[in-house]
This record gives structure tokens, sequence and C-alpha cells, in this order.
């Protein structure tokens, strides 16, 4: 089974700021990964697929960027709605479909 | 607009089963998969499984084969998923997705409680 890891677990930064998320994958998975915004109550929001493919309707501030086994996450310009938890999801026909453990973005 | 509709909470016995459905809406469901994913409290997401209702085969996550099945009415457009032999650590929240490498659309999700 492929294998996520997810870095940092949590996020402290400010609005305004510029910040990266990393997943990284046990086996290469070419751009076979998802990004995933999550506020509480709520179900995962679609950001980012095919690794740096912004999905409609999400903010430029948004971008991914990676292949092979290392990934990345950034928002360029932190506003007050991007405070949550941000996962990452690969998929592999092997494996199937498997998330990151979870980025917590917290106010500083 | 796509929209996946989910059942209600349930609150169930250890060793029993439940069953969650997902209503699609919007879209051409059929030629989609759809996954079933899980959030315990506190926790990250889960993969379970997931179904291609056009085709009908289901396919599972190695850690739930045996206690899941996942079926498809195509007729409804609707998604069901069976988890039997329920213990406390499946207290969770219940998605289902669409989608076939990435998921665009989410159910509003549904709390499956396991207590005695």
């Amino acid at each position: 089974d492929i294998q996520m890891t997810q870095s940092p677990s949590t996020l402290s930064a400010s609005v305004g700021d510029r910040v990266t998320i990393t997943c990284r994958t046990s086996q290469s998975i070419g751009t076979w990964l998802a990004w995933y915004q999550q506020k509480p109550g709520k179900a995962p929001k679609l950001l980012i697929y095919k690794a740096s493919t912004l999905e409609s309707g999400v903010p430029s501030r948004f971008s991914g960027s990676g292949s092979g086994t290392e990934f990345t996450l950034t928002i360029s310009s932190l506003q007050p709605d991007d405070f949550a938890t941000y996962f990452c999801q690969q998929y592999n026909t092997s494996s199937m479909y498997t998330f990151g453990q979870g980025t917590k973005l917290e106010i500083k | 607009q796509v929209q996946l509709v989910q059942s209600g909470a349930e609150v169930k016995k250890p060793g029993s089963s439940v069953t969650v459905s997902c209503k699609a809406s919007g879209g051409a469901s059929s030629t989609y998969a759809i996954s079933w994913v899980r959030q315990a409290p506190g926790q990250g997401l889960e993969w379970m499984g997931r179904i291609i209702p056009i085709v009908d085969i289901a396919t599972y996550a190695e850690k739930f084969q045996g206690r899941v099945t996942i079926t498809a009415d195509k007729s409804t457009s609707t998604t069901y998923m069976e988890l039997s032999g329920l213990r406390s650590e499946d207290t969770a929240v219940y998605y289902c997705t669409r989608g076939m490498y990435y998921f665009d659309y989410w159910g509003q999700g549904t709390l499956v409680t396991v207590s005695s």
C-alpha cells in the first residue's frame, strides 16, 4: 500500500501570510494527487486535482505543484476564510485511494 | 448542479449492521464512481470502498473486506453502504463522494454512533 506523509500537522499563520503544506508518498504516483479543504462539521471541498489543476470556483491564491512522490499546496496570501484543515489524497490502481493525515491551519 | 443527499443519523448496538444511502441528482450519476469515506471524531479521512454503478463493480479497501458491502440502484440513482459487525471504533461520520481519481462532490455526511 502507498503511505502518505503530510506535514506539518498544525500550522499557525496570520492573514496575508504565504503558507505551504507538503505531502509525500511512499511510491511514485505521477500527478494523481488532490487537495481538499475541510471546515468543522462540513464535508471536504476539492481545491486542486491532478496535482496542480485548480477546481472551478476555487480562488487563485491556492496552487498545487509536484509530481512523483512530493507535492505541495500553497496559499499565496491567507484570507480569514482559509483557516481550516487541509488533506491530500492520492489515487493508485493497486492501493486505490489514501488520504494524508491532515494539516490544521490556525490563526496565529 | 450535482447533489448527493445521504440518509439520516443512526445509533446502533455493537455487533449489528448499518446501511447508509446516498441519492444523486443533477448529473449522469451512473457513469461515475461513488466512494464511501469515513471520518472518526477528530480524525482524518479513510476510504472504505467504491462502486461504479454503470457496470455494477464494487471495490473495497483491504481493511473493510468482508465487513462492507456497497451496492447501487441505477433506477433511483441511489448508492448504499452496509457495514456489519459494528464496534465502537466504527463511530464516525460516513460520506459518499463522487469521482474516479479525485472527489468533486460530497454528501452532507451521516453520523453513525455505535454504543451499547
